[in-house]
């Protein structure tokens, strides 16, 4: 089975600040991931796929990058509707569709 | 713009079943597979399964082949998960998921939260 390991769990930052999360998957999965934003009692939300495209509609100052195992979700500014949980999520092997643990982005 | 609305929260006891409706809108019903997502409190999404409405195929995942079942009405642009002998860690918030991508869902559902309990 495939695995995706997100670090950290959880990041404290501050309004400004350049926030980087890392999503770790135990194949090689190409460029297939996602990245989503969850807030509390809300389905989640696509940001980014395919590693690096930008949904529609989502701010520019998120971005993806990274390939084969090691990807990266970058917020360059953090703002505060950015405080949510982030999870990766990969889609080459599609019959199992997998996702990271998690990172929660609090405020410092 | 493409909607999927959920039925409402359900309470379960152990080794009942439950099933869950998702109702689509906004574009045609069988142009995209629906997947069924869920999620136990403070835990990451853990992805179930997904059935395409225009032919009726459905693929489950592994950890729960033989208890769950999807379904479709097309004439009611509807799908159904159908979960069996429920246990309490199958309490959680239940969504039914798609998109124009295989793999990856631009559209949720509202959730449906499941809880099991004696």
């Amino acid at each position: 089975d495939i695995q995706m390991t997100q670090s950290p769990s959880t990041l404290s930052a501050s309004i400004g600040d350049r926030v980087t999360i890392t999503c770790r998957a135990s194949l090689n999965i190409s460029s297939y991931l996602t990245w989503y934003q969850q807030k509390p009692g809300q389905a989640p939300k696509l940001l980014i796929f395919r590693a690096s495209s930008l949904e529609r509609g989502v701010p520019s100052r998120f971005s993806g990058s990274g390939s084969g195992t090691d990807f990266t979700l970058t917020i360059s500014s953090l703002q505060p509707d950015d405080f949510a949980t982030y999870y990766c999520q990969q889609y080459y092997y599609y019959s199992e569709l997998a996702f990271g643990g998690g990172t929660k982005v609090e405020i410092k | 713009q493409v909607q999927l609305v959920q039925s409402g929260a359900e309470v379960k006891k152990p080794g009942a079943s439950v099933k869950i409706s998702c109702k689509a809108s906004g574009y045609t019903f069988t142009s995209y597979a629906i997947h069924w997502v869920r999620q136990a409190p403070g835990q990451r999404p853990e992805w179930m399964g997904w059935t395409n409405p225009g032919n009726g195929n459905t693929k489950y995942s592994q950890k729960f082949q033989g208890r769950i079942i999807f379904t479709g009405d097309t004439s009611a642009s509807t799908v159904y998960m159908d979960l069996s002998s429920l246990k309490s860690a199958d309490t959680a918030v239940y969504y039914c998921a798609s998109g124009v991508a295989l793999g990856y869902f631009e559209y949720w559902g509202q959730g449906t939260l499941v809880t099991v309990s004696s």
